[in-house]
């Protein structure tokens, strides 16, 4: 089955650094990586996604990098903001006829110093 | 819409009693999933439904049984709870029910502790 192994497991930066998380997966035939965000109680949302057609995908001041040769991708995150504080997750998936079935990294709790 | 609801939002059992936890979502979504999160942990598939009347085994499946009812709702059910099932407990579902990869969308989680 599919492995996803995700660091760090902890970022701090400085409010306006950049943070860059990432994920390596350990199967070839995995073309769909979601990246969700979950703040403390809550439940984990979708920032961003990305499909193995594509290497590189921008929503303002997140992005995520794909290279499927090295099997990883990234999450990147520019000008960090005390609100992106959170614990982020990246997942992998692959087509089947049995619906989406997502094997989570074990998580980056990200902290932003205001 | 209210996406996608659980219930209960907590629940405390002792070891061996059962419970059902409750999943409905109004989006018209074919695929249903239910994850379970432990502490500092990613989140690990238990059982999905890709389509109404169908259910399949995820990462972890022991000790745990669902049903599809509807289109709209996908229970798990804790037959003999144990101590090493105290998680938080996550439902999703997706808008298609295979070939393709779609956004998994989460209801807001059921905390539950077996004492």
């Amino acid at each position: 089955g599919e492995n996803v192994e995700q660091h760090p497991s902890t970022l701090s930066v400085q409010e306006g650094d950049s943070a860059v998380i990432k994920c390596t997966y350990s199967d070839s035939a995995s073309n769909y990586f979601p990246w969700y965000k979950q703040e403390l109680g809550k439940r984990p949302q979708l920032i961003i996604d990305i499909r193995s057609n594509v290497g590189e995908k921008k929503d303002q001041r997140i992005a995520v990098t794909l290279n499927k040769t090295a099997k990883h991708f990234s999450l990147h995150i520019t000008e960090t903001q005390p609100e992106d504080s959170a614990v982020y997750f990246c997942a992998a998936s692959r087509n089947n006829n049995a619906g989406n079935m997502l094997t989570f990294g074990g998580g980056t709790r990200l902290m932003v110093k205001p | 819409n209210a996406g996608v609801t659980q219930t209960p939002k907590f629940q405390v059992l002792k070891t061996g009693q059962s419970m059902t936890l409750q999943c409905a979502q109004d989006m018209n979504h074919n695929s249903m999933y239910w994850y379970r999160q432990d502490p500092g942990m990613g989140l690990r598939l238990i059982y999905y439904s890709a389509s109404e009347g169908t259910t399949d085994k995820g990462e972890v499946p022991n000790g745990y049984n669902v049903s599809r009812l509807n289109k709209r709702e996908f229970s798990l059910r804790l037959e003999s709870a144990a101590p090493s099932q105290t998680s938080v407990y996550f439902c999703a579902s997706s808008v298609r029910s295979g070939g393709s990869t779609d956004t998994q969308y989460f209801g807001p989680g059921t905390r539950l502790t077996v004492l």
